[in-house]
């Protein structure tokens, strides 16, 4: 039972146009979702993240979107550059439990020059 | 030098054979947790611990069990390693209410 789902294993893009990595997910007792990037050989790095109570964060070229009605979550990235090329997690936490996260099976983006 | 690290950074072992993989943490957090990676399946977690004295067992904790040394310390054993054990293992740290959770470099263990 796949509580949060990335439904997309990859993606490509072109250097300078948007990245859109969406995330899906099932819990209504989720109360905070993060964005993680990975490179290879090395572990998860936290990106971005928003909060049930809002739709929308900013952090320079990166923007979460949360969709609670349709409980999905979508990262933009613009404009993308190559090395944004990674794995890209979607996590979400679970209300009062400690701080544990359910994580996504992640999308490898790949931007091209 | 790195907040969270992990040793060793590679295993190769066989079946039947009692491995342990070790996290440290130089970030003062609480919260400690194991994860391992398998394609298409993402993160999942093994276990987990608030405190020293508080270990709690994650969705997939069958076949291994952990130790919290110290604060900054959390190991992950696997008993008796079986192939389907082969994987990636990330240690993370996090404050207590905190939001973020901040990872080693990971563990690539192979069971032949």
């Amino acid at each position: 039972d796949q509580q949060v789902k990335q439904n997309s294993p990859s993606l490509s893009v072109q250097e300078g146009r948007i990245s859109i990595l969406n995330c899906d997910y099932t819990n209504s007792m989720f109360d905070y979702f993060l964005w993680y990037k990975k490179y290879p050989a090395e572990g998860p790095t936290f990106l971005i993240s928003i909060s049930s109570i809002k739709d929308k964060n900013e952090d320079g070229r990166f923007t979460v979107f949360l969709n609670k009605s349709a409980k999905h979550l979508s990262l933009h990235i613009v404009p993308s550059q190559p090395g944004d090329s990674a794995v890209y997690f979607c996590a979400a936490r679970i209300y009062n439990q400690g701080g544990k996260l359910i994580f996504g099976q992640g999308t490898e983006l790949s931007v091209k020059p | 030098d790195a907040d969270v690290t992990q040793t060793p950074r590679n295993r190769i072992t066989k079946t039947g054979k009692r491995i342990m993989l070790e996290c440290s943490q130089t970030k003062g957090h609480d919260r400690m947790y194991w994860y391992r990676q398998d394609p298409g399946l993402g993160l999942r977690l093994i276990y987990y611990s608030f405190d020293v004295k508080d270990i709690n067992k994650g969705e997939i904790s069958d076949g291994y069990s952990v130790s919290r040394q110290a604060q900054a310390k959390f190991s992950l054993s696997l008993e008796s390693a079986i192939p389907n054990q082969t994987a990636l293992y990330f240690c993370a740290t996090t404050a207590q209410r905190a939001d973020t959770q901040y990872f080693g470099p990971g563990t690539r263990l192979t069971v032949l």
